[in-house]
């Protein structure tokens, strides 16, 4: 059964970059049957696709933050990595890893959700 | 972009009512819609797929319905752990958008 669990720091100060790790349990990341993807919630924009990966390389990311997002792996550790550069209030969510279906587009299951406060 | 647009922002229902959702797409997706349930503190979890399919472990008191640019969730007698709210998904075209939420309140 494929776990997912969301890690990293909980305060990031504005202008800096918002780092989080997804580590995979019950499959692999290189798996070419997996694509994985972030969203993330607040409660000003609600739930917000942020991108989504596929080991190949084939990355597809959201244009609103796409000059300022890379997703990417470690496959050594089984780990998906989220990197948002330049980080404002606005940043400020719940980040989520989840499974997902290229085929039909859902997504599942999801990690528990990291929250992640942008503050000075 | 696609803008999913749900209704109503919030609902009162009773143990064994019949509750049904709307979730409007700004332009045509075909099928490609998505219900999710999230209960409080909680992440989403999937129930329908492709507008109609019911996710595996799903009860089958919920429903959806729909194509193109309308789509509904229906929930049959409600039960106390249905409680939670519910948003649609889009997965016709990138970038992916949700609605806003519903929630569903006793």
């Amino acid at each position: 059964q494929l776990q997912l669990q969301e890690s990293g720091p909980g305060l990031v100060k504005p202008s800096e970059t918002l780092s989080l790790t997804c580590t995979f349990s019950g499959g692999s990341i290189r798996s070419t049957d997996y694509n994985w993807g972030w969203i993330r919630q607040s409660p000003g924009k609600g739930l917000e696709w942020i991108g989504s990966f596929h080991y190949s390389g084939d990355t597809v990311y959201n244009p609103s933050l796409k000059s300022r997002v890379t997703i990417s792996a470690d496959t050594s550790k089984n780990q998906l990595s989220l990197k948002v550069n330049s980080v404002t209030a606005g940043d400020t969510a719940i980040y989520y890893c989840a499974y997902w279906s290229r085929s039909s587009g859902w997504f599942d299951p999801w990690g528990q959700g990291t929250l992640v406060t942008v503050s000075s | 972009d696609i803008q999913m647009t749900q209704s109503p922002s919030s609902v009162s229902a009773s143990v064994g009512d019949r509750v049904t959702i709307t979730c409007r797409a700004s332009q045509g997706i075909g099928d490609f819609l998505i219900w999710y349930q999230q209960k409080s503190g909680q992440a989403p979890n999937l129930l329908i797929y492709s507008a109609s399919s019911l996710h595996s472990g799903v009860p089958s008191r919920f429903s959806g319905s729909g194509y193109g640019t309308n789509f509904t969730l229906t929930i049959n007698s409600l039960q106390p752990e249905d409680f939670a709210t519910y948003f649609c998904q889009q997965a016709n075209s990138f970038p992916l958008t949700f609605g806003q939420g519903t929630r569903l309140e006793i």
